[in-house]
């Protein structure tokens, strides 16, 4: 069983630009969440999608926003970064009805 | 809106002691209660899980938590922890109202350290 994968695992971007991160589900898993976890707190939900579309939102502006992908894949894309951006952008994957989640690694963000 | 709160940022504590990691909730609905755990520069990993049944719930290493509705607690206790426990924790909540958005909440973690 392939668990959650994220990539890239690392990265450095400047303030203003866009970026896209990407999450692979693990096997089976037809839901995935993002979230942010700002240095020193716990992890805030960002969005989760669901057959592809939308299906619950924290407090993130628009500039955040996500696909998914017809094989559970999904991207979380971010434009006009901030400083404040800077952050571990989570992904997490589990099935539709059930509660867990299950995370990724991770993907390091440093806005400059 | 549901809410978490983990008392304690940091505790410290010798290798074989116990421990007691203290998490409360606050929800008008019934919820799924989790801990789970983070090492350094990793993601998290699920430790534990209350979704229904039982109210004591224990992991494969030794930990275990229980749910207790009437306090809205969900504490995580070791009886002899080792040098490896060394992690962040985090208890989280979500929603158990049977749609199919269930996002987790997060407390702010408990950073537990075991000292030899």
């Amino acid at each position: 069983e392939t668990g959650v994968t994220q990539s890239p695992t690392h990265l450095i971007k400047t303030r203003g630009q866009q970026v896209t991160l990407r999450c692979s589900s693990q096997s089976g898993h037809n839901t995935v969440s993002w979230y942010q976890q700002a240095l020193g707190q716990g992890p805030q939900f960002i969005f989760q999608y669901y057959r592809e579309e939308e299906n619950g939102r924290g407090n993130f502006p628009p500039r955040f926003s996500g696909l998914q992908f017809p094989n559970y894949s999904s991207e979380l894309n971010v434009n006009a970064l901030e400083l404040d951006d800077s952050a571990l952008y989570l992904c997490a994957s589990s099935l539709v009805g059930v509660g867990e989640q299950y995370f990724g690694p991770g993907t390091r963000l440093t806005v400059t | 809106a549901q809410s978490v709160t983990q008392l304690d940022s940091q505790v410290p504590v010798f290798e074989e002691a116990p421990v007691e990691l203290r998490c409360n909730y606050s929800s008008s609905v019934s919820v799924y209660l989790f801990w789970y755990v983070q090492y350094p520069n990793q993601g998290l990993q699920l430790l534990l899980k209350y979704l229904s049944g039982s109210t004591l719930v224990k992991s494969i290493n030794g930990f275990e938590a229980e749910f207790n509705k009437s306090q809205t607690s969900f504490h995580l206790r070791k009886p002899s922890v080792h040098i490896s426990d060394t992690a962040e924790y985090f208890c989280a909540v979500s929603l158990n109202s049977g749609g199919s958005n269930y996002k987790l909440t997060f407390g702010k973690g408990t950073l537990l350290t075991v000292n030899p």
